[in-house]
């Protein structure tokens, strides 16, 4: 499975618009890339999912170049309640063993 | 609509016994799978089951086993608790079944607390 790169930490105030980035230079062909969020104590839960290009849904927008060799999550108008530790994986479809790194902890400042 | 539901929620082990940890998946979905997650790590893949059987496993020893029954539920065992398996396990339900659909997107319970003392 792919590995991603992405920082560990980032701080945010409220009401801003939060990008997240992730690194995965080593890619496939057939690998979709994917977010997932988690709070303290909880699962992790989906956010977005993409192969190419631009992907949108009612929580979040996920860009992705031509090359494919890096993703960026964004996050319209961050709440106290968005953070979390934000996750990036990369994988073929239907492949549901998920490789998490440590993800990048998001802290949304008042 | 229930999600995966996990019992218990908090355990408290000594090194050397067992412990069993319990998972209900989401409903309409036949796959389960487990991870561990240590204290700011990532979760860690553990091992996937779908039609009662094992059909993946990551990087674990053997004194991690599982099992899934007729209804989909499963369980974890570990045997011989050592002092690095505290963690946060979760259960993760997918529907492969059918040929991928949701395929990459897994549902996960809230996890089980498993310390080790």
């Amino acid at each position: 499975l792919a590995k991603t790169t992405q920082p560990i930490s980032m701080d945010s105030y409220e009401g801003q618009e939060v990008n997240i980035t992730c690194s995965h230079n080593n890619i496939a062909t057939n690998d979709y890339i994917t977010w997932y969020q988690q709070f303290p104590s909880q699962g992790p839960r989906f956010i977005i999912q993409g192969y190419k290009t631009k992907v949108t849904n009612e929580v979040a927008s996920l860009f992705i170049p031509a090359d494919r060799k890096s993703s960026t999550l964004s996050l319209p108008r961050v709440s106290l309640s968005d953070t979390a530790v934000y996750y990036c994986l990369v994988g073929p479809y239907g492949n549901n063993r998920l490789a998490f790194g440590k993800g990048n902890q998001v802290v949304v400042i008042p | 609509d229930a999600g995966v539901t996990q019992s218990p929620t908090h355990l408290i082990k000594t090194r050397g016994q067992q412990v069993t940890l319990r998972c209900s998946p989401k409903s309409g979905h036949d796959t389960v799978s487990w991870y561990q997650q240590a204290l700011g790590q990532g979760p860690q893949f553990i091992f996937q089951y779908y039609e009662e059987e094992e059909r993946q496993r990551g990087n674990f020893p053997d004194r991690f086993s599982g099992h899934q029954f007729p209804n989909y539920s499963s369980e974890l065992n570990v045997n011989a608790l050592l002092l690095g398996d505290s963690a946060l396990y979760l259960c993760a339900s997918s529907l492969v079944g059918t040929g991928g659909a949701g395929a990459n997107v897994l549902t996960f319970g809230a996890g089980s607390r498993l310390t080790v003392l």
